[in-house]
């Protein structure tokens, strides 16, 4: 089935560490986004990628960083200076920008 | 700068009956598209229905239908016969026009509906 693909579920991360998200799709689709959600927030754009290497700083791109190699993959690394990583975070994608953005199903990722 | 704004932070409905989302937006643009997503308990998000600024005719998709005020910057969200499996945090969003510079959707704070049988 098509579909945009994040993993893994649920992450842990120790301090200083740096961690990455995947985000896969296969649905063909040019865009691809990076959102975070926090408790009592709706979605804040992170990073966003138009095409195969080229990509867009969000409202919150700092202490993270991001690649786009391939059509079908938008890996999201969170660096040792992003001061609060916990959140769930979303990876989405769309035909372009006149299209619908669609949304995988998301990461946790907590700092113990 | 575009801002979305849910002022209903919790609403409770009677199982099949119907009930009302707001949701406002500012904006300077002309040419845009408004969303409506529901994130259940899951956490992921589903589209419910997009509206085009162009478009007079307000969306409508299945149960669910847009009221759609561009003079008013209001776009409500109906829900009709409402189903236990419509409780969810629902999430109004904007975006541009393609022809626009920027193109990330803008989101509000959401409002969480409890469906009650």
């Amino acid at each position: 089935d098509g579909g945009i693909t994040q993993s893994p579920k649920y992450l842990f991360r120790k301090e200083g560490q740096n961690v990455t998200l995947s985000c896969e799709q296969n649905l063909n689709h040019d865009a691809m986004y990076w959102y975070r959600q926090d408790p009592g927030q709706g979605l804040r754009l992170i990073y966003y990628s138009q095409i195969v290497n080229d990509f867009q700083k969000g409202d919150i791109a700092e202490g993270y960083s991001v690649s786009r190699e391939k059509k079908e993959s938008f890996p999201l690394t969170v660096t040792s200076a992003q001061k609060n990583p916990t959140a769930f975070y979303l990876c989405a994608s769309s035909w372009d920008r006149r299209n619908t953005i669609y949304f995988g199903e998301g990461s946790w990722l907590t700092v113990v | 700068a575009q801002t979305v704004t849910q002022s209903q932070p919790e609403m409770s409905v009677q199982e099949a009956e119907t009930v009302t989302l707001s949701c406002t937006y500012d904006t300077s643009e002309n040419n845009y598209y408004l969303f409506w997503y529901k994130q259940p308990p899951s956490r992921q998000m589903i589209l419910v229905i997009r509206q085009e600024a162009y478009k007079q005719q307000n969306a409508t998709e299945n149960r669910f239908s847009v009221n759609f005020q561009k003079a008013a910057k209001s776009f409500s969200l109906k829900i009709s016969d409402s189903q236990l499996g419509d409780t969810a945090m629902y999430f109004c969003a904007f975006m541009k026009h393609w022809k626009s510079s920027g193109d990330k959707l803008t989101f509000g704070t959401g409002t969480r509906l409890a469906v009650r049988p």
